[in-house]
């Protein structure tokens, strides 16, 4: 088992829909969560964070956190055009140093 | 720089060459990491500085992967005697604190490709 699982898609949603992308970790002492958005041929850029169980919003993004179930998901309101990407989850794992351990990401297309 | 600068951006080799890649951080981060990106893969970890001192290792895959920072800001990871398998993008990325904190800004990239 991979230490951050995540479904490699793609996630095909229209315009305007939610997009629900999710994630599961292995080791359950992680404390620190974090999605990032990767454009084809570009870096990885940060979206959101997420610390504490419960639900954490930005504009039209939402993180979810559950601990006890190890899961974290993001949800994207109003799907646009330009939201097309990979979304990484991260998960701060502990390995000596608490390193950032990424999920291979899901691929999200929103089609017009 | 406003950013993280890595050079080359491109790099093709032979096999069996020697390659330097460079990350240039933000000003003032104290963290580094190293991560490698093979095509529809997550970033996988590589190494991670702070400051000077490279706290974890664990992730390069061979000792043919060598990376320091000796003076606590710009980055050198070394790959000798590439292999096919080395062909991935390299990510470096720094944070302003300690590895916890998680929240990383990524270069653009260096992309290997060994022919």
């Amino acid at each position: 088992q991979k230490e951050v699982e995540q479904n490699s898609g793609p996630l095909s949603v229209p315009e305007g829909a939610i997009a629900s992308l999710n994630c599961t970790y292995s080791d359950r002492v992680s404390q620190s969560f974090f999605w990032y958005r990767q454009y084809s041929g570009k870096s990885p850029e940060l979206i959101m964070s997420i610390y504490s169980n419960g639900d954490k919003e930005d504009g039209r993004f939402t993180a979810q956190l559950n601990k006890a179930s190890q899961y974290v998901s993001l949800l994207i309101r109003d799907s646009q055009p330009s939201d097309s990407a990979t979304y990484l989850c991260a998960v701060n794992l502990p390995r000596g140093s608490y390193i950032p351990t990424f999920g291979r990401g899901t691929s999200l297309i929103v089609h017009p | 720089g406003a950013g993280v600068s890595q050079s080359p951006r491109y790099k093709v080799a032979k096999r069996g060459q020697d390659v330097a890649l460079r990350c240039d951080p933000i000003s003032g981060h104290v963290s580094l990491f190293w991560y490698q990106q093979a095509l529809g893969q997550g970033p996988e970890f590589l190494t991670y500085f702070q400051n000077e001192a490279q706290l974890d290792k664990s992730g390069l895959p061979s000792d043919r992967f060598f990376a320091e920072r000796p003076e606590g800001s710009v980055s050198t990871l070394k790959i000798q005697r590439t292999q096919q398998e080395d062909s991935a993008v390299y990510l470096c990325a720094s944070s302003e604190r300690g590895a916890n904190t998680g929240e990383l800004f990524f270069g653009e990239g260096s992309r290997l490709t060994v022919l």
